[in-house]
């Protein structure tokens, strides 16, 4: 019953911005995208979520259509250090029974 | 600010014996999560607490597995007796409050049952 749809795997070229798209067409009014990633043997580390807005902070951009059914996630200048598994989740925040479903998100690999 | 602590990093232990798993929230954290991953499922959450209490403990496998939270920033995983089919990573995370989903992994403990 995943929420969300993400290509299995991307590549990236070193310095260049890469481009994360995610899938969420189920997604309802009071649902919020996350962004986070886990780099390899580590735990996973968040970066960045969004209601309907465009969002930036010093790790991301993530881009919301206008309809909420599609995010995409930029890193705007990839470093090797990016090479992670992303993960895309909707979630209901505030809700009395959240909770964090992760599926198999998106390996991107930065090739120097 | 030193994270979310889990300790033993490593356990290697062999079929039959209690292994217990430790995790220190953040400070100021009030949520607590307990996930395992592994190849074949991925990242999945077995339990979570909320001011010390179990909110969900829906993926909590079976009877063998136990949370507790002793203190509000304190928490174990207990399995008991554990299988080798329990070889996975677990991992603690903490947020600062029930129904904020900005959860501050810790590093894991790696997990061998022989």
């Amino acid at each position: 019953d995943a929420k969300t749809t993400q290509p299995p795997s991307m590549d990236c070229a070193e310095g260049r911005a890469a481009n994360l798209p995610c899938n969420h067409s189920t997604i309802s009014g009071n649902e919020y995208v996350y962004w986070y990633r886990q780099i390899h043997s580590q735990g996973p580390q968040y970066i960045i979520h969004g209601l309907k807005n465009n969002e930036t902070n010093e790790m991301a951009s993530l881009i919301i259509t206008e309809d909420r059914k599609s995010s995409t996630l930029i890193l705007p200048h990839a470093t090797l250090r990016d090479t992670a598994v992303y993960y895309c989740i909707v979630t209901d925040s505030g809700g009395s029974n959240y909770k964090l479903t992760f599926g198999k998100g998106t390996l991107l690999t930065v090739n120097p | 600010d030193a994270g979310v602590i889990q300790s033993p990093r490593h356990e290697v232990t062999e079929m039959g014996q209690e292994v217990t798993l430790r995790c220190k929230l953040i400070s100021g954290h009030n949520s607590l999560f307990w996930y395992r991953q592994t190849m074949m499922r991925g990242l999945e959450l077995l339990i979570y607490f909320n001011n010390n209490v179990p909110i969900d403990d829906s993926g909590m496998p079976e009877d063998r597995f136990s949370a507790k939270m002793p203190n509000a920033s304190f928490s174990t995983l207990k399995i008991q007796p554990s299988e080798p089919r329990d070889s996975a990573v677990y991992f603690c995370a903490s947020s600062l409050r029930q129904g904020q989903e900005t959860q501050y992994f810790g590093p894991g403990t790696r997990l061998l049952v022989l």
